[in-house]
């Protein structure tokens, strides 16, 4: 069975903080990994979408970071908004082709 | 900008009622997916379809379950004989290709009772 683990559960920042949270997946079969924004009562939102061993991407103050090898990926989020509060969702892709979701790392920002 | 749309955004049923769940998917979309939440549970995959047919389906997606392209637009999920079990936030999605990121509707929430 395919585990796709995220840690923390759940953050609590100040404004202006800087954060990051962990997803991790299995290291064989790989083909993507996908990180989604989610807000309550809205559909999740993607972010990025990761291929390659070493892989960083960005987004205004969100970046990510990929390690195929060890499989894990790091969300970054620099300056902390209050409207970064959400949950943040990753899905591993393997060469099955379906996206298995990790639970999420729920994000509070404190103004 | 293009998105997924779901309807109804909320659905009630009686045990043992057939339900369908109906999604629009991005046009030029050619992958289309749902994904279901039960309260506080991960989002886990039901069913990928491709070119008319099923391409991938998991465990859950047993013989009350189907979903069909009627009409080249709308991309539905039909169950049978709903449980109690089945009350979830359903989500639909589609993608351009296999590997490119996956778009999602604002889901539908079953509650069977």
């Amino acid at each position: 069975i395919l585990n796709v683990e995220q840690s923390p559960q759940s953050l609590h920042v100040q404004e202006g903080d800087s954060t990051n949270f962990t997803c991790s997946f299995p290291s064989s079969n790989f083909y993507a990994l996908h990180w989604y924004r989610w807000e309550t009562a809205k559909s999740p939102e993607a972010l990025f979408v990761m291929t390659l061993n070493g892989d960083e991407k960005k987004k205004g103050r969100i970046s990510a970071t990929l390690n195929t090898k060890e499989g894990y990926s790091y969300l970054y989020i620099k300056g902390s908004q209050p409207e970064d509060s959400a949950t943040y969702l990753c899905a591993f892709r393997g060469s099955q082709g379906n996206l298995i979701f990790g639970k999420g790392t729920k994000l509070s920002v404190k103004p | 900008e293009p998105e997924v749309t779901q309807t109804p955004s909320h659905q009630v049923t009686q045990m043992g009622q057939e339900v369908i769940l109906r999604c629009v998917p991005i046009s030029n979309h050619l992958y289309f997916y749902w994904y279901r939440q039960i309260l506080g549970q991960k989002v886990e995959f039901l069913v990928s379809f491709y070119n008319n047919e099923i391409s991938e389906k998991s465990e859950i997606f047993d013989d009350q379950f189907s979903v069909e392209r009627p009409d080249g637009s709308n991309f539905t999920l039909k169950i049978r004989s709903t449980k109690l079990e089945d009350s979830a936030m359903y989500f639909c999605a589609s993608s351009r290709q296999r590997n490119t990121e996956a778009f999602f509707g604002q889901g539908t929430r079953l509650t069977v009772v």
